[in-house]
């Protein structure tokens, strides 16, 4: 079936743009989260979605970025006003369920978008 | 912090030979997840082994956890080109939210070389 999607694949912008990342997770999959892959790093949690709630966005690292989920389904990475070090690979991963440990925390990704801020 | 460390970072082998690498935390843990990650892209799961069990093999891996250590081990048996990759161990935890969070460690890169 189909994975976990994301787009666009890379997007470069201009220092203080606006930008949007787009996740479509796999179908049925209530719980979606979105990571940030500094260059050589490993995985920085964002923020996770059960259905189209919220509840740990601990993971932002400022007020510029949020997120949203629609439908349980979709969901947006916003980032405004985009600072240099903001560029990264965002990764975003669903999985079968969020609050219960074992095989349904285990968590699909989507290719990622590459972001570079110049 | 919860986030895993794997050791050793960088690994070069020639093909054929088996490949080692460690993982350690800090605190407890559901179960532990070892995800492989090319071209800096997305990951894909590789294995779960939950807090009460010790070893789980699946296919040319062996993942192994020892929690009075709190740390892991995934052994790649018979190495061959295509597992060139990033390695990465995350453990599940229940958060103050009360989801699951996954805490990924910084990689393990993994070179076979033909």
């Amino acid at each position: 079936g189909a994975g976990v999607s994301q787009s666009p694949s890379n997007k470069v912008t201009e220092k203080g743009k606006d930008v949007e990342l787009r996740c479509d997770p796999i179908s049925g999959h209530t719980a979606l989260y979105w990571y940030r892959q500094s260059l050589g790093q490993g995985l920085e949690f964002l923020i996770y979605f059960q259905g189209n709630s919220a509840p740990d966005k601990s993971g932002l690292p400022s007020d510029r970025f949020s997120a949203e989920r629609t439908g349980g389904s979709v969901s947006t990475l916003t980032i405004q006003r985009t600072q240099q070090e903001d560029s990264a690979v965002y990764l975003c991963a669903s999985s079968l369920a969020g609050t219960s440990g074992g095989y349904r925390s285990e968590q699909y990704f989507g290719p990622g978008t590459r972001l570079t801020v110049t | 912090s919860q986030q895993g460390e794997e050791d050793p970072q960088a690994l070069s082998i020639q093909e054929g030979e088996n490949a080692t690498m460690n993982c350690s935390y800090k605190t407890s843990i559901n179960n532990l997840q070892w995800y492989r990650q090319n071209s800096g892209r997305g990951l894909v799961h590789l294995i779960l082994i939950r807090s009460n069990e010790r070893e789980k093999h699946s296919g040319r891996l062996r993942v192994t956890l020892d929690t009075s250590k709190k740390s892991s081990s995934l052994l790649i048996t018979a190495s061959r080109a295509a597992d060139t990759a990033s390695y990465f161990c995350a453990t599940d935890y229940l958060t103050y939210y009360g989801n699951n969070r996954l805490a990924f460690g910084k990689g393990n890169q993994v070179v076979v070389i033909p």
